[in-house]
């Protein structure tokens, strides 16, 4: 079975740091572009990082460059956000999810994790 | 930077009737590089169509979608009661989504 497990939230102070790992299991993870997504209490979906396959190319939104860091270790089918400097805005569930490609077409983001809370308050 | 726009932001309906859900873009976007997920309340998202009209896997054929350019449509054709979720667009280049249109229950 094709899954993604996050795991690492929890509640931490603002100025803190915080790590988020994602277990991928029943698929090629070292083949897949990988993204963090994060939804605020109530709120909409907000993309937050991608990395590509091989861990050489990343990208940000501009609300955590600096700040937060993805990194993948593929001999350990795990995908990672090292988060720090966190704010209060930085509250939300945060989802792992596998991007797929068809030949070079896009095809979305079309397996996600059931996600982990993460928690910034004093 | 590329921005997408969903209207309406709450659309209320009853089972059995069409539901029709837009997402504009600030710039052209090519159809290749857009699709749509389906989110229920405590659970993670799923995709429905990428590529602006192919559905994903498993997803029933009463979803559809359509567009070009800057106009992007969900259709669902007859709503069952398990569709009543929000629906979000998302544009490839810049990962970034819509707001969300929340499908409620008349």
């Amino acid at each position: 079975e094709v899954q993604l497990v996050e795991s690492g939230g929890g509640l931490v102070q603002p100025g803190g740091s915080l790590r988020l790992s994602c277990a991928a299991s029943g698929f090629t993870f070292s083949s897949y572009w990988m993204h963090w997504v994060r939804q605020a209490p109530g709120k909409g979906l907000v993309w937050v990082s991608r990395i590509n396959s091989d861990g050489s190319s990343t990208s940000y939104a501009d609300s955590v460059k600096g700040r937060f860091t993805i990194s993948r270790d593929n001999a350990k089918n795990t995908l990672y956000l090292q988060m720090n400097s966190l704010r209060a805005e930085d509250t939300a569930v945060y989802y792992c999810a596998r991007d797929q490609d068809y030949g070079g077409n896009w095809g979305g983001m079309d397996v996600w994790g059931q996600g982990t809370t993460v928690t910034v308050s004093s | 930077e590329i921005v997408l726009t969903q209207s309406p932001g709450t659309l209320s309906l009853s089972p059995g009737e069409r539901a029709t859900l837009s997402c504009r873009a600030s710039q052209s976007v090519s159809s290749s590089y857009l699709a749509w997920y389906q989110q229920k309340p405590g659970q993670a998202p799923r995709l429905l169509i990428y590529g602006a009209s192919s559905r994903a896997t498993g997803i029933p054929d009463r979803f559809s979608g359509s567009g070009s350019g800057t106009d992007f449509t969900l259709t669902i054709s007859r709503l069952e009661p398990e569709d009543f979720a929000v629906y979000y667009c998302q544009q490839y280049g810049s990962s970034r989504f819509g707001q969300g249109t929340k499908l409620e229950i008349k």
